[in-house]
């Protein structure tokens, strides 16, 4: 069973704060790892891509993957009370048509 | 852009009412899919269609149907509709570069409850 784990929290960090949300799997042949973010009552929305090791940066998010280790991690810089949302990891597992979805880790920003 | 648009956003149904949600996308998408979602819970998947004319179960496929006729469209047939159904029922929609999985692409989505 192809298997993609997070911690399903709730993080709660302060406002100005660095949120750390992280995500493992157990298929050595991913090739491509998405975060989405969720707010409550709504469909999850793409927020990063990665496909290849190392960190990608756009704005506050940092996206960080290391196929050695089979995990894959999202930072978010200066964290905003609008940060508040369930983070969810999917993977793709190339050779196969679909994603493998996390549980999802709620994250609080606090003011 | 108008993106996945799934119709209704809202819909309450009676024990053992049929009834089909559906989902357009206007990204010339092979890949689409449907989920559910509990509260509190992850996405599961329903159904999924690489192409037109091509589907296959996914993890959760008991009491659904769908049916790909254009690479538009993938409706979703629930018949005889039990409370158990009751969720939040996600369609999205995605391509591939060469091997490499793209993002999928969500709709808005469809709150349905059964009573």
């Amino acid at each position: 069973q192809k298997e993609v784990e997070q911690n399903s929290g709730p993080l709660s960090v302060p406002e100005g704060a660095i949120a750390s949300l992280n995500c493992t799997y157990s298929d050595r042949g991913s090739q491509s790892f998405f975060w989405y973010r969720q707010y409550s009552g709504k469909s999850p929305e793409l927020i990063m891509s990665i496909y290849s090791n190392g960190d990608k940066e756009d704005g506050r998010f940092t996206a960080q993957l290391n196929k050695a280790s089979q995990y894959v991690s999202l930072l978010i810089r200066d964290s905003q009370p609008s940060d508040s949302a369930t983070y969810l990891c999917a993977i793709g597992q190339g050779g196969s048509e679909k994603l493998v979805f996390g549980k999802g880790t709620k994250l609080t920003v606090n003011p | 852009n108008a993106g996945v648009t799934q119709t209704p956003k809202f819909r309450i149904l009676k024990i053992g009412q049929s009834m089909t949600l559906q989902c357009t996308q206007d990204m010339n998408h092979n890949y689409m899919y449907w989920y559910r979602q509990d509260p509190g819970m992850g996405l599961k998947l329903i159904y999924y269609s690489v192409g037109a004319g091509i589907t296959d179960k996914g993890e959760v496929p008991n009491g659904y149907n769908v049916s790909r006729s254009t690479t538009e469209d993938f409706p979703l047939r629930l018949e005889l509709a039990a409370p158990s159904q009751t969720s939040v029922y996600f369609c999205a929609s995605s391509s591939r570069q060469g091997a490499v999985d793209q993002p999928q692409h969500f709709g808005d989505g469809t709150r349905l409850s059964i009573l």
